[in-house]
Protein backbone atom coordinates (compact mmCIF):
# COMPACT_ATOMS: atom_id res chain seq x y z
CA UNK A 1 0.00 0.00 0.00
CA UNK A 2 1.54 3.17 -0.97
CA UNK A 3 -0.51 5.21 1.13
CA UNK A 4 -2.42 7.59 -1.95
CA UNK A 5 -5.69 6.44 -1.77
CA UNK A 6 -7.89 6.90 -4.94
CA UNK A 7 -11.67 6.98 -5.42
CA UNK A 8 -13.33 5.58 -7.17
CA UNK A 9 -11.59 2.62 -8.20
CA UNK A 10 -13.48 2.06 -11.32
CA UNK A 11 -16.19 4.20 -12.84
CA UNK A 12 -18.35 4.09 -16.34
CA UNK A 13 -19.72 6.73 -17.79
CA UNK A 14 -21.52 8.60 -20.85
CA UNK A 15 -20.14 11.06 -23.46
CA UNK A 16 -20.92 14.07 -22.54
CA UNK A 17 -20.65 14.19 -18.90
CA UNK A 18 -18.52 15.42 -15.73
CA UNK A 19 -16.89 13.01 -13.45
CA UNK A 20 -14.69 14.03 -10.80
CA UNK A 21 -11.77 11.97 -9.46
CA UNK A 22 -10.65 12.08 -5.98
CA UNK A 23 -7.32 12.21 -4.39
CA UNK A 24 -5.76 11.72 -0.57
CA UNK A 25 -2.19 11.92 -0.50
CA UNK A 26 0.10 10.26 2.07
CA UNK A 27 0.35 11.89 5.28
CA UNK A 28 2.56 14.99 5.38
CA UNK A 29 2.81 14.99 1.57
CA UNK A 30 2.22 18.38 0.27
CA UNK A 31 2.57 18.03 -3.65
CA UNK A 32 -0.35 15.99 -5.86
CA UNK A 33 0.69 15.23 -9.55
CA UNK A 34 -2.04 13.90 -11.80
CA UNK A 35 -1.02 11.38 -14.63
CA UNK A 36 -3.33 10.21 -17.55
CA UNK A 37 -2.41 6.55 -18.74
CA UNK A 38 -3.92 5.77 -22.03
CA UNK A 39 -2.93 2.82 -24.57
CA UNK A 40 -2.07 5.78 -27.34
CA UNK A 41 -0.28 7.93 -25.34
CA UNK A 42 1.52 6.00 -22.52
CA UNK A 43 1.89 7.78 -19.14
CA UNK A 44 1.29 11.34 -19.01
CA UNK A 45 1.21 14.37 -16.70
CA UNK A 46 -1.31 16.60 -16.41
CA UNK A 47 -1.11 18.83 -13.58
CA UNK A 48 1.04 19.64 -10.24
CA UNK A 49 -0.52 21.00 -7.14
CA UNK A 50 1.81 22.24 -3.79
CA UNK A 51 0.35 23.06 -0.52
CA UNK A 52 -2.66 24.07 -2.26
CA UNK A 53 -1.21 25.91 -5.39
CA UNK A 54 -1.29 24.95 -9.15
CA UNK A 55 2.30 25.08 -10.24
CA UNK A 56 2.86 23.36 -13.30
CA UNK A 57 0.32 22.08 -16.13
CA UNK A 58 1.22 19.35 -18.66
CA UNK A 59 -0.67 18.08 -21.30
CA UNK A 60 -4.02 19.04 -19.75
CA UNK A 61 -7.49 19.75 -21.90
CA UNK A 62 -9.16 22.81 -21.56
CA UNK A 63 -12.28 20.45 -20.34
CA UNK A 64 -10.12 19.32 -17.49
CA UNK A 65 -9.80 21.13 -13.93
CA UNK A 66 -8.16 20.32 -10.88
CA UNK A 67 -7.78 22.06 -7.18
CA UNK A 68 -5.72 20.95 -3.72
CA UNK A 69 -7.70 21.75 -0.80
CA UNK A 70 -6.89 22.85 2.01
CA UNK A 71 -6.30 19.25 3.88
CA UNK A 72 -4.45 18.83 1.06
CA UNK A 73 -6.40 16.09 -0.93
CA UNK A 74 -7.11 16.97 -4.75
CA UNK A 75 -9.95 16.41 -6.93
CA UNK A 76 -9.38 16.33 -11.10
CA UNK A 77 -12.95 17.66 -12.55
CA UNK A 78 -13.40 15.77 -16.14
CA UNK A 79 -16.01 17.57 -18.31
CA UNK A 80 -18.06 16.96 -21.70
CA UNK A 81 -16.06 13.25 -21.74
CA UNK A 82 -15.33 11.90 -24.65
CA UNK A 83 -14.60 8.35 -25.74
CA UNK A 84 -10.91 8.84 -26.22
CA UNK A 85 -10.85 10.44 -22.56
CA UNK A 86 -11.13 6.53 -21.50
CA UNK A 87 -7.70 6.09 -19.26
CA UNK A 88 -6.18 4.73 -16.26
CA UNK A 89 -5.95 8.01 -14.13
CA UNK A 90 -3.45 8.04 -11.36
CA UNK A 91 -2.74 10.79 -8.32
CA UNK A 92 0.82 10.88 -6.61
CA UNK A 93 2.27 12.62 -3.93
CA UNK A 94 5.65 13.81 -2.95
CA UNK A 95 6.57 15.00 0.34
CA UNK A 96 8.35 18.08 -0.71
CA UNK A 97 8.15 19.82 -4.01
CA UNK A 98 10.41 17.45 -5.75
CA UNK A 99 9.45 13.93 -7.28
CA UNK A 100 11.83 12.96 -5.15
CA UNK A 101 9.89 9.91 -3.34
CA UNK A 102 6.80 10.40 -5.19
CA UNK A 103 4.29 7.23 -4.55
CA UNK A 104 1.28 6.64 -6.90
CA UNK A 105 -2.49 5.76 -5.99
CA UNK A 106 -3.80 2.79 -7.34
CA UNK A 107 -4.88 4.85 -10.18
CA UNK A 108 -9.02 5.40 -11.17
CA UNK A 109 -9.64 3.41 -14.39
CA UNK A 110 -12.17 5.44 -16.31
CA UNK A 111 -14.13 4.00 -19.12
CA UNK A 112 -16.65 6.53 -21.30
CA UNK A 113 -19.18 5.08 -23.34
CA UNK B 1 12.03 18.69 -23.27
CA UNK B 2 13.93 15.67 -22.05
CA UNK B 3 13.65 12.07 -23.62
CA UNK B 4 13.43 9.04 -21.78
CA UNK B 5 14.00 6.06 -23.74
CA UNK B 6 13.41 2.02 -22.79
CA UNK B 7 14.96 -1.24 -24.23
CA UNK B 8 13.37 -3.57 -24.87
CA UNK B 9 10.13 -2.91 -25.64
CA UNK B 10 9.28 -6.42 -25.01
CA UNK B 11 10.75 -9.53 -23.25
CA UNK B 12 9.68 -12.87 -22.68
CA UNK B 13 11.63 -14.93 -20.07
CA UNK B 14 11.68 -18.28 -18.48
CA UNK B 15 11.23 -18.84 -15.17
CA UNK B 16 14.48 -18.55 -13.25
CA UNK B 17 16.11 -16.49 -16.16
CA UNK B 18 18.18 -13.44 -15.62
CA UNK B 19 17.07 -10.04 -17.66
CA UNK B 20 18.89 -6.61 -17.84
CA UNK B 21 15.97 -3.69 -18.73
CA UNK B 22 17.42 -0.19 -20.20
CA UNK B 23 16.40 3.54 -19.06
CA UNK B 24 18.28 6.51 -21.61
CA UNK B 25 17.77 9.72 -21.11
CA UNK B 26 18.53 12.84 -22.93
CA UNK B 27 19.53 15.12 -20.24
CA UNK B 28 21.14 15.35 -16.95
CA UNK B 29 18.69 14.61 -13.75
CA UNK B 30 17.78 14.53 -10.21
CA UNK B 31 15.34 12.32 -9.97
CA UNK B 32 15.36 8.97 -11.48
CA UNK B 33 12.66 6.35 -10.37
CA UNK B 34 12.08 2.73 -11.53
CA UNK B 35 8.22 1.69 -11.43
CA UNK B 36 6.93 -1.89 -11.95
CA UNK B 37 3.03 -1.85 -12.97
CA UNK B 38 1.19 -5.04 -12.40
CA UNK B 39 -1.46 -7.15 -14.25
CA UNK B 40 -3.87 -4.82 -12.17
CA UNK B 41 -2.61 -1.37 -13.25
CA UNK B 42 -0.89 -0.51 -10.15
CA UNK B 43 2.03 1.86 -10.09
CA UNK B 44 4.71 0.15 -7.52
CA UNK B 45 7.87 1.86 -6.33
CA UNK B 46 11.19 -0.43 -7.43
CA UNK B 47 14.04 2.64 -6.73
CA UNK B 48 14.66 6.21 -6.24
CA UNK B 49 18.39 5.78 -8.08
CA UNK B 50 19.80 9.23 -9.47
CA UNK B 51 22.92 7.93 -9.41
CA UNK B 52 24.86 4.58 -8.21
CA UNK B 53 23.73 1.15 -7.39
CA UNK B 54 20.77 0.10 -5.60
CA UNK B 55 19.64 -4.11 -4.64
CA UNK B 56 16.36 -5.08 -3.10
CA UNK B 57 16.11 -8.50 -3.34
CA UNK B 58 16.34 -10.10 -6.60
CA UNK B 59 16.15 -6.77 -8.51
CA UNK B 60 19.17 -4.12 -8.63
CA UNK B 61 19.58 -0.75 -10.40
CA UNK B 62 22.52 1.29 -11.80
CA UNK B 63 22.57 4.91 -12.61
CA UNK B 64 25.48 5.78 -14.51
CA UNK B 65 24.47 9.71 -14.14
CA UNK B 66 27.41 10.74 -16.61
CA UNK B 67 26.37 8.30 -19.55
CA UNK B 68 22.56 9.16 -18.77
CA UNK B 69 21.66 5.78 -18.40
CA UNK B 70 20.05 3.26 -15.96
CA UNK B 71 19.89 -0.38 -15.72
CA UNK B 72 17.10 -2.59 -13.80
CA UNK B 73 18.12 -6.25 -13.47
CA UNK B 74 16.34 -8.91 -12.13
CA UNK B 75 17.34 -12.12 -11.37
CA UNK B 76 16.04 -15.79 -11.02
CA UNK B 77 12.98 -14.41 -12.52
CA UNK B 78 9.06 -14.98 -11.40
CA UNK B 79 5.91 -15.15 -12.90
CA UNK B 80 5.03 -12.53 -10.55
CA UNK B 81 7.86 -10.49 -11.96
CA UNK B 82 5.45 -9.71 -14.99
CA UNK B 83 3.83 -6.73 -15.89
CA UNK B 84 5.13 -3.43 -17.55
CA UNK B 85 8.37 -2.03 -15.41
CA UNK B 86 8.88 2.11 -16.48
CA UNK B 87 11.84 4.29 -15.68
CA UNK B 88 10.71 7.82 -14.85
CA UNK B 89 13.15 11.18 -14.37
CA UNK B 90 12.02 13.93 -13.12
CA UNK B 91 11.71 17.53 -15.46
CA UNK B 92 11.37 20.80 -13.27
CA UNK B 93 9.59 22.94 -14.80
CA UNK B 94 9.20 27.30 -14.31
CA UNK B 95 7.01 26.56 -11.07
CA UNK B 96 7.03 22.85 -10.52
CA UNK B 97 8.32 19.57 -11.62
CA UNK B 98 6.91 16.13 -13.16
CA UNK B 99 8.17 12.91 -13.86
CA UNK B 100 8.56 12.35 -17.56
CA UNK B 101 8.20 8.33 -18.30
CA UNK B 102 9.52 5.77 -20.73
CA UNK B 103 7.00 4.02 -23.08
CA UNK B 104 7.48 1.41 -20.57
CA UNK B 105 9.51 -2.36 -20.96
CA UNK B 106 6.38 -5.29 -21.03
CA UNK B 107 7.92 -8.26 -19.37
CA UNK B 108 6.08 -11.81 -19.57
CA UNK B 109 7.67 -14.60 -17.55
CA UNK B 110 6.61 -18.03 -18.08
CA UNK B 111 6.15 -20.45 -16.28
Amino acid sequence: DSGVTQTPKHLITATGQRVTLRCSPRSGDLSVYWYQQSLDQGLQFLIHYYNGEERAKGNILERFSAQQFPDLHSELNLSSLELGDSALYFCASSVEYSTVGAFFGQGTRLTVV
Amino acid sequence: GIQVEQSPPDLILQEGANSTLRCNFSDSVNNLQWFHQNPWGQLINLFYIPSGTKQNGRLSATTVATERYSLLYISSSQTTDSGVYFCAVEFVMEYGNKLVFGAGTILRVKS
